[in-house]
């Protein structure tokens, strides 16, 4: 195992396309996270997942973006009808959630990112 | 809603010396990651932490429950530890990050 494997790395889209990002994770991690970044600023919570349940989703995501993992394993991030104001660094984290730690207290293993550019 | 506050949010200094990041948490928060992020992007979990102090190579991060705040500290600096170096608060809601800190080690 790799690590975290985030595809495409880069994507270039004119504004009203829509646009999905895959998200690969450690194979024994049940919970997956994506976070966007904007330059110059820490990441921003997306959603997370345990296993294939989407168990929160952030303000932050209106209802252009959906967000899958069908089988518990690899993730989608699909963003719909995109604007310029969505082109930042998308990352994925993953991490296997034990026992009874809050989803904050679980070593992260972060993808290399997928940057959105829209134009 | 969790905050979590970091500083400096810049620092230069020179190789070889003793490095302080600084980060303070609201209540809420149960867990401390230190993270580092590189300029082309990539993150990297430093530590996780909830109690006490953690070390690793020379890197060693520090936490004081009572206080919200936690220290990041690097020894001999290098100018290879150049990155952002961010502070995430881990709560019952996921991680909310830092601003980040941006290091730059001159040879």
């Amino acid at each position: 195992d790799t690590g975290v494997s985030q595809n495409p790395r880069h994507k270039i889209t004119k504004r009203g396309q829509n646009v999905t990002f895959r998200c690969d994770p450690i194979s024994e991690h049940n919970r997956l996270y994506w976070y966007r970044q904007t330059l110059g600023q820490g990441p921003e919570f997306l959603t997370y997942f345990q296993n294939e349940a989407q168990l929160e989703k952030s303000r932050l995501l209106s209802d252009r973006f959906s967000a899958e993992r069908p089988k518990g394993s690899f993730s989608t991030l699909e963003i719909q009808r995109t604007e310029q104001g969505d082109s930042a660094m998308y990352l994925c984290a993953s991490s296997k959630a034990t026992g009874t730690l809050t989803s904050g207290a679980n070593v992260l293993t972060f993808g290399a990112g997928s940057r959105l550019t829209v134009l | 809603k969790n905050e979590v506050e970091q500083s400096p949010q810049n620092l230069t200094a020179q190789e070889g010396e003793f490095i302080t990041i600084n980060c303070s948490y609201s209540v809420g928060i149960s867990a401390l990651h230190w993270l580092q992020q590189h300029p082309g992007g990539g993150i990297v979990s430093l530590f996780m932490l909830s109690s006490g102090k953690k070390k690793h190579g020379r890197l060693i991060a520090t936490i004081n429950i009572q206080e919200k705040h936690s220290s990041l500290h690097i020894t001999a600096s290098h100018p290879r530890d150049s990155a952002v170096y961010i502070c995430a608060g881990g709560g019952a809601d996921g991680l909310t990050f830092g601003k980040g800190t941006h290091l730059i080690i001159q040879p």
